[in-house]
């Protein structure tokens, strides 16, 4: 079990450019979240997706935020136009019954 | 200007000590907490769950209570190693099966 994936593991980009963070959750897991993780606010859910369809994304900052989930093994996580204050860690998880699996996130610096 | 984060609870062991990390959760309703361990560089990694309907769970070296009555969860680390050095989050999960995550507690343990 390969865990879940994310890429890519650093981004570095100006402001105003598209962004575009990617999950491959556990095979199997029919539950996927997007968290954000910054030392102001620690870990805050964004969005979760459960078979494939978004639950809630009331935690989603802005309308420049967009999550997809095309199909149960990929996750897109989309910043378009990115700004500074974006600059966080982003974390994918998957789950199936109880615990959540996180990736390695991708840490994510807007200049 | 400066920059205001979170000011993360610390706590310094001597390596062999036992540790004991605290955290308060916000919603009574709650039915699932979890303990998560993060490393630099990591994603959380699942240390050990509890139900609501326990109050205590044993897994190897560590220890999880529960006292619902005043919305209280511990961690007790036995024999603590360099290798338990770490951040430590509590989560628990909501009616809306979301898992929300507390601020975190860095453990240094000391050779």
């Amino acid at each position: 079990d390969a865990g879940v994936i994310q890429s890519p593991r650093h981004e570095v980009t100006e402001m105003g450019q598209e962004v575009t963070l990617r999950c491959k959750p556990i095979s199997g897991h029919n539950s996927l979240f997007w968290y954000r993780q910054t030392m102001m606010r620690g870990l805050e859910l964004l969005i979760y997706f459960n078979n494939n369809v978004p639950i809630d994304d009331s935690g989603m900052p802005e309308d420049r935020f967009s999550a997809k989930m095309p199909n149960a093994s990929f996750s897109t996580l989309k910043i378009q136009p990115s700004e500074p204050r974006d600059s966080a860690v982003y974390f994918c998880a998957s789950r199936e019954g109880t615990s959540l699996h996180f990736g390695n996130g991708t840490r994510l610096t807007v200049t | 200007g400066e920059s205001v984060g979170l000011h993360l609870p610390t706590l310094s062991v001597q390596e062999g000590d036992n540790s004991i990390i605290n955290c308060a959760y916000s919603n009574s309703a709650s039915d699932y907490f979890i303990w998560y361990k993060q490393e630099s560089g990591k994603g959380p990694q699942f240390i050990i769950d509890i139900r609501s309907n326990m109050d205590k769970r044993q897994g190897q070296r560590v220890t999880v209570l529960l006292n619902k009555t005043v919305k209280h969860l511990s961690l007790q680390i036995a024999a603590t190693q360099p290798g338990d050095s770490a951040v430590y989050f509590c989560a628990e999960r909501n009616t809306g099966n979301q898992f929300y995550f507390g601020t975190g507690t860095s453990l240094t343990v000391i050779p």
